[in-house]
């Protein structure tokens, strides 16, 4: 398997742009999250899918960010207008459903810079 | 709700001593616990992970790990430390049971250094 793939993975950007993170999960998992990594804040979890059905979406920071998951083999990550706070490496995230698995699959991550 | 603790921030050892790395982690009840990896530029590498019995669990790269109830701890050790041990370690928590047990909380990090 080729693992969590996302796209891209680097952006930079001018403040007020949109931008468009895109995963691409491991077939068969039933759980895709988004993560955000900064020096300061750590891993931060934004919002998580189950089955592409967004269950808790508490980490998203505010209305700027939204995300989808049309489907089992694809999500996106949208920040509209993005912000130079937004600038850190987002990760896509997946893993199996059932209690006792517990292991998440991270992809390498799109790394974000908004000047 | 959850929270986890690495003290240390910055840990630097040498090649072939051993390593411990502090975790404390917040939790009403026996929570899911997890030790991540992450080099640089690259996304997390689960390392080992409890969720209950022997205590004293066992993960890839020679590393273990201790689960400490009366401590609030789950502390990572490796024997022998190698060059390419160097990077940054996570520690997570999960809670036991109920749909968030999907949701982990991750420590800030402990970054490790390894003279030669």
């Amino acid at each position: 398997d080729a693992g969590v793939i996302q796209s891209p993975r680097h952006e930079v950007t001018e403040m007020g742009q949109e931008v468009t993170l895109r995963c691409k999960p491991i077939s068969g998992h039933d759980y895709l999250f988004w993560y955000r990594q900064t020096m300061m804040r750590g891993l931060e979890l934004l919002i998580y899918f189950n089955n592409n059905v967004p269950i808790d979406d508490s980490g998203m920071p505010e209305d700027r960010f939204s995300a989808k998951m049309p489907n089992a083999s694809f999500s996106t990550l949208k920040i509209q207008p993005s912000e130079p706070r937004d600038s850190a490496v987002y990760f896509c995230v997946s893993r199996h459903a059932g209690p006792n698995t517990g292991e998440l699959f991270f992809g390498e991550g799109s790394r974000l810079t908004v000047l | 709700a959850q929270s986890v603790t690495q003290p240390d921030i910055h840990i630097t050892v040498s090649e072939g001593a051993s390593l411990e790395l502090r975790c404390n982690y917040s939790y009403g009840a026996t929570p899911y616990l997890f030790w991540y990896v992450q080099s640089p530029g690259q996304g997390l590498q689960l390392l080992l992970k409890y969720f209950s019995g022997d205590t004293l669990v066992q993960g890839i790269k020679g590393f273990e790990a201790e689960f400490k109830r009366s401590q609030s701890s789950f502390n990572l050790r490796k024997p022998s430390v190698h060059w390419s041990d160097a990077a940054e370690y996570f520690c997570a928590v999960a809670p036991e049971s109920g749909g968030s047990n999907y949701k982990l909380t991750f420590g800030k990090g402990t970054l490790l250094t390894v003279n030669p």
